[in-house]
């Protein structure tokens, strides 16, 4: 069955960095884009980041373009989420989820269960 | 940027039926996806396409879309359907969610 698991959260002073990961598992990783989407503690979901099945296209929220990179291995069937110059608005559980196109963007059909980023000093 | 407005609150008696509505420019022209999220757990995906359901997803689950507004409805309410509901879009270049929507079985 389709697994993504997240890693990498933590608490983490403002304006430092973090790296979250998603390993994925069931499924033939490399073959469908992945996308990151967070959400802020008590608020609605927000799409942070995509990237295509071959790592060729990415996609940032203007909120985090600039400071957060999308990236995967697909030799390790691993998704990441570089996050640099973190802000407090930043905190949030992070959630990797699966897209169900193989080509371009759709929709959501697995998501992970979420990895806790609290950004305080 | 897109935006999706979802009304923020939607109640609904014990085996009724409820509408919970996303409204976008012309977003009867995109995709829309809706995802339920319980308190504690992960989002899980009711509706894609519009009027498609996942597998495991309840018939009393529906959706349109058209001009303005997309619809999820749910028929015949169980305390179970008891959540919060996002609506969601691939905007060219950039995901879209909704508000959300939280929905109360009386």
């Amino acid at each position: 069955q389709v697994q993504l698991v997240e890693s990498g959260g933590g608490v983490v002073q403002p304006g430092r960095s973090l790296r979250l990961s998603c390993a994925a598992s069931g499924f033939t990783f490399s073959t469908f884009a992945m996308h990151w989407v967070r959400q802020a503690p008590g608020k609605g979901l927000e799409w942070v980041a995509a990237i295509s099945f071959d790592g060729g296209n990415k996609y940032y929220a203007d909120s985090v373009k600039g400071r957060f990179t999308i990236s995967r291995d697909n030799s390790k069937n691993t998704l990441y989420l570089q996050m640099n110059s973190l802000r407090p608005d930043d905190a949030a559980v992070y959630y990797c989820a699966r897209d169900a196109a193989h080509s371009g963007f759709d929709w959501l059909d697995f998501w992970g269960q979420g990895t806790l980023v609290t950004v305080s000093s | 940027s897109y935006d999706l407005t979802q009304p923020v609150s939607v109640s609904v008696a014990l085996g009724q039926t409820a509408r919970i509505t996303c409204e976008g420019y012309d977003i009867g022209r995109k995709n829309v996806h809706w995802n339920q999220q319980k308190p504690g757990q992960a989002p899980v995906l009711v509706m894609y396409n519009d009027y498609r359901r996942p597998s495991g997803i309840p018939e009393r689950f529906s959706g349109s879309n058209s001009g303005n507004t997309a619809t999820l409805t749910i028929s015949r309410a169980q305390a179970g359907d008891e959540a919060d509901y996002y609506c969601h879009v691939w905007d060219s270049v950039s995901g879209v969610f909704g508000g959300g929507t939280r929905l109360t079985v009386l």
